[in-house]
């Protein structure tokens, strides 16, 4: 079975672009889950959707925003970067329904560097 | 709210052992521990429901209180291929959103040396 996929690997951009990054989950999986990694914080939850819904979502600013389609595949965009947003930001998917608790699956993420 | 993970950070040699803990001020539904290589994903470990069940993983185990809201991580006759940065997740179960969140510690770099 295929794993979590996420594209682009590397992307480079500037301040105040946008920036849209996708996740293609594990085949059945229905929860896809977005985090921000960065050296000394460890994962920071960004946001989490279930059946094309958000159910939860972390502290970010708005120009966080993602969403999910029917095929469960999953889009992250980040609207007016900033150089803090430089971050490898990570996809996971899992068997979670809403009442049972799954492992997550990790991709391998997608290193966003802002210039 | 974020897990807090003791220690930061942990030197070992070859054949020791080590703990590693996670702690809470929520209710816990469940704990989830990852490992994360340098340059690559986190791959899961293993996931404790309340309960205080402990698990086991070859050489390693964890145990989850629940009355502490607290996780061990249990490393023995550690390897070098043990290396890395261990992560906890801790899974609150939001009933007005009727779904589960977990929340991950910043992360124990371990490091093992022949």
């Amino acid at each position: 079975k295929a794993g979590v996929t996420q594209t682009p690997r590397y992307l480079i951009k500037t301040r105040g672009q946008q920036v849209t990054l996708s996740c293609s989950p594990i085949s059945g999986h229905r929860s896809v889950s977005w985090y921000q990694q960065t050296p000394g914080q460890g994962l920071q939850f960004l946001f989490e959707y279930f059946s094309e819904t958000q159910r939860n979502k972390g502290n970010f600013p708005g120009r966080f925003s993602g969403r999910q389609f029917s095929n469960s595949r999953s889009e992250m965009n980040v609207s007016t970067l900033e150089l803090g947003d430089s971050a490898l930001y990570l996809c996971a998917s899992s068997l979670a329904t809403r009442t049972v608790s799954y492992e997550q699956y990790f991709g391998p993420g997608t290193r966003l560097t802002v210039t | 709210q974020q897990p807090v993970q003791s220690p930061q950070a942990v030197i070992l040699r070859e054949g020791e052992d080590a703990v590693i803990n996670c702690s809470s001020s929520k209710a816990l539904y469940s704990v989830h521990w990852y490992r994360q290589k340098h340059g690559e994903a986190p791959v899961f470990l293993m996931i404790l429901l309340k309960g205080g069940e402990q698990k086991g993983h070859e050489k390693i185990s964890a145990s989850f209180n629940e009355k502490k809201q607290q996780s061990s991580l249990y490393l023995t006759a550690s390897q070098l291929s043990y290396s890395g940065t261990y992560f906890c997740g801790t899974e609150i179960f939001y009933s007005g959103a009727g779904s589960y969140q977990l929340t991950f510690g910043k992360g124990t770099k371990l490091s093992v040396i022949p």
